[in-house]
């Protein structure tokens, strides 16, 4: 089975500072992968998605995130950070077999707090 | 593009009372919708798939008899919490896929659920 491990709890960042929040996956098959972000008492928004080819994907709000097979590992980065980026940040891989309801498995998440 | 609205936002109402809470794709057509539920400071758990027309398929441990869900139509599914106590208090997210199973998730903004 599939599993996704963001091993920061909590971040904080100055604003204008860079940030890379941390994502390991664990699937057997080429995994589909997913950042996406939560503001508090809200849904999530989806800001960036990988399923193949260029292994470094753009998203909104200025993010990006690397694909890396070796390491299992698709992190997400930001150069500046701004201080509307405070909120909670989840990993999620896609996975199932192919032509079934695929399911997303999602991390623990990483609570980003930006200092003035 | 790719809209969930869910509907209310905040229910709070007495023990043993059923709630419903639709959640629905507003400008696109959703074959398949998710239903998770988070608790405070955690992340998302499935809770069941639901493909319209078809009954939906429940994870390990939830309760189809005590959440009953519809998806009668493809902009539209309904989860209703029949009977529900003060444990089934939670944050329920509703998601839609427009496309196919490596399509991404669209998440709606929440129910906050209080059941006193």
């Amino acid at each position: 089975a599939q599993s996704v491990t963001q091993p920061d709890i909590h971040i904080t960042v100055s604003e204008g500072a860079s940030l890379e929040l941390r994502c390991n996956y664990s699937y057997g098959a080429t995994p589909y992968l997913f950042w996406y972000v939560q503001s508090p008492g809200q849904g999530l928004q989806l800001l960036l998605k990988y399923f193949s080819g260029d292994t470094l994907v753009q998203g909104i709000k200025g993010f990006e995130a690397e694909f890396k097979r070796s390491q299992s590992s698709f992190n997400l980065r930001k150069p500046s950070v701004h201080w509307s980026d405070a909120a909670e940040y989840f990993c999620a891989v896609g996975a199932g077999p192919s032509g079934s309801a695929r399911q997303l498995t999602f991390g623990s998440g990483t609570q980003l707090t930006v200092l003035p | 593009g790719a809209v969930v609205s869910q509907h209310p936002s905040r229910v709070i109402c007495k023990s043993g009372t059923s709630v419903k809470i639709e959640c629905r794709s507003l400008d696109f057509q959703a074959t398949t919708m998710f239903w998770y539920r988070q608790f405070p400071k955690q992340s998302l758990m499935l809770m069941a798939t639901s493909n319209e027309g078809s009954k939906a398929t429940y994870e390990q441990g939830v309760e189809k008899d005590k959440f009953l869900i519809n998806h009668a139509s493809l902009t539209l599914s309904t989860l209703t919490v029949t009977s529900a106590h003060p444990e089934d208090s939670s944050f329920y997210i509703c998601s839609a896929r427009l496309g196919g199973p490596n399509q991404p998730q669209h998440f709606g903004d929440g129910t906050r659920l209080s059941i006193l």
